[in-house]
């Protein structure tokens, strides 16, 4: 079935700099690939997501690139600021829609 | 309020016991899912329904059943419960199926098994 890993599971950045996180999956038919945000003590909240024929995404400060033929994408937040704290997990759709697995997470700490 | 409502927020039961967690997702919405998230952990998928059909099963255990009613509102039933059943349970709907765009979660259902 699909698997997606995540890394790095922390991740501790001064405000101002650059987060960046990676994700794999393993089902070359995924074709979406969106990402949430978790605040403590809240639910998840989809931040940006990506379709298998687009290479790139960009909105404000945050940025989403895809590699299909190494099933690598990669979430890119520029100017971290401290509301920015919170948990990210990437996700990948299953074939024919069914299901979407998440990552694991990624606790993203915006020191000031 | 993204629209999706879950009942109870609070579940505090012994183990053994039977649970039956409710979800209503947003008017319109076709798709369901459930996903369990442990102390600590991330999101396991555990099923979805697309318009009443199961369409996809994660790790879910034998002893936990979902179904999605006429209505689209879904349960999720958890019976023989364990310590480690310990968790919070999200609910999430979508227009489509998973691929079609962005999953709304509810508020999740904290379940504590003692």
């Amino acid at each position: 079935g699909e698997n997606v890993e995540q890394h790095p599971s922390t991740l501790s950045v001064q405000e101002g700099d650059s987060a960046v996180i990676k994700c794999t999956y393993s089902d070359s038919a995924s074709n979406y690939f969106p990402w949430y945000k978790q605040e403590l003590g809240k639910r998840p909240q989809l931040i940006i997501d990506i379709r298998s024929n687009v290479g790139e995404k960009k909105d404000q400060r945050i940025a989403v690139t895809l590699n299909k033929t190494a099933k690598h994408f990669s979430l890119h937040i520029t100017e971290t600021q401290p509301e920015d704290s919170a948990v990210y997990f990437c996700a990948a759709s299953g074939k024919y829609g069914n299901k979407l697995v998440f990552g694991a997470g990624t606790i993203l700490r915006v020191k000031s | 309020d993204s629209g999706v409502t879950q009942t109870p927020k609070h579940l505090i039961t012994a183990t053994g016991q039977r649970v039956t967690l409710r979800c209503s997702p947003r008017s319109g919405d076709l798709s369901v899912y459930w996903y369990q998230q442990s102390l600590d952990q991330g999101l396991q998928f555990l099923i979805q329904y697309y318009n009443g059909e199961e369409r996809a099963k994660g790790n879910i255990l034998e002893r936990f059943s979902a179904q999605q009613f006429p209505d689209l509102h879904s349960e999720l039933n958890l019976s023989s419960l364990e310590l480690g059943d310990s968790a919070l349970y999200f609910c999430a709907s979508s227009v489509g199926l998973a691929d079609t765009g962005e999953l709304f979660f509810g508020e999740g259902s904290r379940l504590t098994v003692l």
